[in-house]
């Protein structure tokens, strides 16, 4: 069965240096989604991606986050100046269409910021 | 149901038993919903959705029941296995005034279910 793939599994970053997550979407999927859930804590909703520009953000999503899709496969987030608070798992999903349809999930990304 | 904080609401059943887990949602205008199990250092797995237009729906051992009048959504398991243990989320899809979607998905904050052999 198709999965979505995240890549590293934990990713430790100084405060204040740029981190780029990335994500190997399901191959037919169209749109493309990062959430993040710090630990403990329920999964929150970060971007959406479609057609190479983004749909919606959440307000978390500020400008020290970008996402891209540098090729037919990858999708990658990137966060320019990590902060503290920044530590979570973020996670990576695709899914065929924006309704209706379920998102398939990576494993995530354990990002530790020290 | 969901609970505010750090504290889950969990369940603890016996192997073989009926497990439901509730599910409060917040917004009238959310048009589909999905069941996420996740386990421990893995992401949300796919389980079962439900369209508003649905108040039931059944897959293999699972059902998901929407109640839209109350905003109520419960996933019964049945005949629970120890590896169904794991944490449960509710998720909503909201729909924009024009009846559009970006796909966000916004999560409930999740049950922890508890099989004991």
């Amino acid at each position: 069965e198709p999965e979505v793939t995240q890549t590293p599994s934990h990713q430790v970053t100084q405060m204040g240096q740029e981190v780029i997550l990335r994500c190997v979407p399901i191959s037919n999927h169209l749109y493309f989604y990062w959430y993040r859930q710090i630990l403990g804590q329920k999964v929150e909703f970060l971007v959406s991606f479609y057609n190479n520009e983004i749909s919606e953000k959440s307000e978390i999503f500020d400008d020290q986050f970008s996402v891209e899709r540098p090729d037919g496969s990858n999708f990658t987030l990137k966060i320019r100046s990590t902060k503290l608070e920044d530590s979570a798992m973020y996670f990576c999903a695709s899914s065929r269409t924006a309704r209706n349809q379920p998102q398939h999930f990576g494993d995530g990304t354990r990002l530790s910021i020290l | 149901g969901e609970s505010v904080g750090l504290h889950l609401p969990t369940l603890s059943v016996q192997e073989g038993d009926n497990s439901i887990i509730n599910c409060a949602y917040s917004n009238s205008a959310s048009d589909y919903f999905i069941w996420y199990k996740q386990e421990s250092g893995k992401g949300p797995q796919f389980i079962i959705d439900i369209r508003s237009n649905m108040d039931k729906r059944q897959g293999q051992r699972v059902t998901v029941l929407l109640n839209k009048t109350v905003k109520h959504l419960s996933l019964q398991i049945a005949a629970t296995q120890p590896g169904d243990s794991a944490v449960y989320f509710c998720a909503e899809n909201i729909l924009f005034a024009g009846g559009t979607s970006y796909g966000k998905l916004t999560f409930g904050q999740g049950t922890i279910l508890t099989v004991h052999p």
